[in-house]
């Protein structure tokens, strides 16, 4: 099955951009991901899928700073205009047929 | 607008089972593959087990698998009552965790990524 590979933490300025990174292993590098936001006490929240052409297509409501992208086995959240309300932990997802993988979560920080 | 509404968590002694139900509403409920995920303190997403729109196929992490059962109720057609469930056997510490119900986004298994969460309940395995 697929392994996803996220830094466990990240950090950036109130205003700037941040990129996320989430890494298929290399067996599965063409697979598509999905990024999920979790706020603490809440439930998780769908953002975005991101393919290996670097395509995404966004859930509802998401606002327009938040973008996606891909290079080789690497998969991109990047979230422009940084808001406080954006420090929170951030979930890349991927599937086969019989299971589904987590990546272990990015804890971002607005400095 | 898709809810997913859990409940059942509570505390259990090791070696005993839970039963966790999801109630679901907003959509055809019969239509989508469902999962449950868990989050165990201060860690990680975890995939627990998926079931098929139909039921007919259930999918289970190697940790649970020979101890959880998924199921679901497709049988009332009324979209206010709508349940997913997960029966919990033969419970360990390790499985102390919230447990999320999720729906895939896409109808009949199409778009197999997660689109809507539930918020959870909590389940503590403790003597």
């Amino acid at each position: 099955q697929p392994v996803l590979t996220q830094s466990s933490s990240a950090s950036a300025s109130l205003g700037s951009s941040v990129k996320l990174t989430c890494t298929l292993d290399s067996g599965h590098s063409s697979y598509i991901i999905a990024w999920h936001q979790q706020q603490p006490g809440e439930a998780p929240r769908f953002l975005m899928t991101v393919d290996s052409d670097g395509n995404f297509n966004k859930g509802s409501g998401l606002p327009e700073r938040f973008s996606g992208s891909s290079s080789g086995a690497d998969r991109y959240l990047t979230i422009s205009n940084l808001q406080s309300e954006d420090e929170t932990d951030y979930y890349c997802e991927t599937w086969d047929t019989y299971s589904r993988v987590f990546g272990g979560g990015t804890k971002l920080i607005v400095l | 607008q898709v809810e997913l509404v859990e409940s059942g968590g509570g505390v259990v002694q090791p070696g005993r089972s839970l039963r966790l139900s999801c109630s679901a509403s907003g959509f055809t409920f019969y239509s989508y593959d469902l999962l449950w995920v868990r989050q165990a303190p201060g860690k990680g997403l975890e995939w627990v087990a998926l079931i098929s729109y139909d039921g007919s196929d259930k999918y289970y992490a190697d940790s649970v698998k020979g101890r959880f059962t998924i199921s679901r109720d497709n049988s009332n057609k009324d979209t206010s009552k709508n349940t997913l469930y997960l029966q919990m056997d033969s419970l360990t510490p390790e499985d102390t965790a919230v447990y999320h119900c999720a729906r895939e986004a896409g109808l009949f298994g199409n778009d197999p990524w997660i689109g809507y969460w539930g918020r959870g309940t909590l389940v503590t395995v403790s003597s």
